[in-house]
């Protein structure tokens, strides 16, 4: 059972550089999201999907982009990285029942990025 | 901007020992989550709670749910090695349809 795949698991990018983080899962989920954890620290929502096609802004955006064209894929997009980029980052999926939002959050490994 | 705070930040006992993390919010949550995290690993969802008051044990873990659903506990009886990890609060609400906000987070050491 894949749950939440996350690529890559590491990488390392230099001021000014861009990437993109790929984000995918295969459990139907409406809900995605993308998280930043710096050390001993816990998670700060960058931004987030409720389903595809609709995206908005978590509690630090800046610096970055993302896109939901289809259910299972949402990508974050890092543009003219910097310094304070460097963080591991968790995508996850959550699920309703009915129209109401269940709250639980199902995550991957995570993507560990140094910006250099 | 909704905050949970989490105390203690860092907890460090021997094996056999009880203890206690709290998750505080001055905001009401329509349910609230507890993880674990393993280094290097993403969180893990341990439970949720939802109705105020409520009280749900996961063998030695019990979470409790304040009446006013602001705030949380997780206790461990006879914590062991294995529940060494971190231990986050998340809590969601459902007039902001996709939002959960986490708290810092509560290292645990347990050692043998």
């Amino acid at each position: 059972n894949a749950g939440v795949t996350q690529t890559p698991k590491f990488h390392i990018l230099k001021i000014g550089q861009s990437m993109t983080l790929q984000c995918t899962q295969d459990m139907n989920h409406n809900y995605m999201y993308w998280y930043r954890q710096d050390p001993g620290m816990g998670l700060k929502l960058i931004y987030y999907s409720v389903g595809a096609g609709i995206t908005d802004k978590g509690e630090v955006p800046n610096g970055y982009n993302v896109s939901r064209s289809t259910t299972e894929d949402f990508p974050l997009r890092l543009e003219l990285a910097a310094p304070s980029q460097t963080s591991v980052y968790f995508c996850a999926s959550s699920y309703s029942r009915g129209s109401t939002r269940t709250g639980e959050l199902f995550f991957g490994e995570g993507s560990r990025l140094t910006v250099l | 901007t909704q905050l949970l705070e989490q105390s203690p930040q860092f907890l460090s006992i021997q094996e056999g020992e009880n203890l206690t993390v709290y998750c505080n919010s001055s905001s009401v949550f329509s349910s609230l989550q507890w993880y674990r995290q393993e280094p290097g690993e993403g969180p893990v969802l341990l439970v949720t709670v939802v109705t105020g008051g409520e009280v749900k044990k996961l063998k030695r873990l019990t979470f409790q749910f304040g009446d006013a659903r602001k705030d949380s506990s997780l206790h461990i009886t006879a914590a062991q090695p294995g529940d060494t990890g971190l231990y986050l609060c998340a809590g969601a609400e459902d007039t902001n349809a996709g939002k959960s906000t986490f708290g810092d987070g509560t290292t645990l050491t347990v050692k043998p």
